[in-house]
């Protein structure tokens, strides 16, 4: 089935250092991929997604492109903050292509001031 | 914010016994899912609704069950409660299958 796998944290940055956090995935079909990212003791929300190859998610300075032949979808930030400092978690659409969404196991971000 | 709550939020419990987590919604939105949250895990899906008394398993739904009589309420149960079970409890809900989940803040279970 389809899967996906992320970067173990936690990824410990200084403030406006440069932000890559991997998630390669495996699926059959042409899944939608999806960052979310959980802040402290709250429930998750959608930060980008991309529904199609070549496409690129960008939200709030955060970009993540659908990369097909490497089956990847990387998330990137050139300036992070402190604010940012959460939880990120990349997932894709289920086998069949059902909006039952798989997540990745998340990776925790500290920025530092 | 998406109108979501879910009750308890905190609830330890002792292994043998019922538990009920409640996910109440005022959005009116559709779908509705539960995903439970453990380290090295990520989320990973319990049960979810596509409408009233429609339901279905996830990939974890051994010794789970839900009910969804209402279109703004989707109950989670575990008829006999383990510590394998303990574990952050996570409602969703969606208007439409764009995997635009909006998730309620969460219910901490610790079964002793």
């Amino acid at each position: 089935g389809n899967s996906v796998t992320q970067m173990e944290g936690p990824v410990t940055l200084s403030e406006e250092a440069f932000l890559t956090i991997n998630c390669t995935y495996t699926a059959t079909g042409y899944p939608s991929l999806f960052w979310y990212v959980q802040y402290p003791g709250e429930g998750l929300q959608l930060l980008l997604k991309a529904t199609k190859a070549d496409d690129k998610g960008s939200n709030k300075g955060f970009e993540a492109t659908y990369r097909k032949e490497t089956t990847s979808f990387h998330l990137e930030k050139g300036s992070v903050q402190v604010s940012d400092s959460a939880v990120y978690f990349c997932a894709l659409t289920g086998m069949d292509s059902s909006y039952k969404l798989i997540f990745g196991s998340g990776t925790r971000l500290l920025v530092r001031p | 914010d998406a109108g979501i709550t879910q009750s308890p939020r905190h609830k330890v419990t002792e292994t043998g016994t019922p538990v009920t987590l409640r996910c109440h919604q005022t959005e009116n939105h559709r779908y509705m899912y539960w995903y439970r949250q453990d380290p090295g895990h990520g989320l990973r899906l319990i049960h979810y609704s596509y409408g009233v008394k429609d339901t279905d398993k996830g990939e974890v739904s051994d010794g789970y069950s839900v009910s969804r009589s209402k279109t703004e309420d989707f109950l989670l149960t575990l008829e006999s409660a383990t510590s394998s079970q303990t574990s952050v409890y996570f409602c969703a809900i969606s208007e439409r299958e764009t995997g635009e989940l909006f998730f309620g803040e969460g219910s901490r279970l610790t079964v002793l």
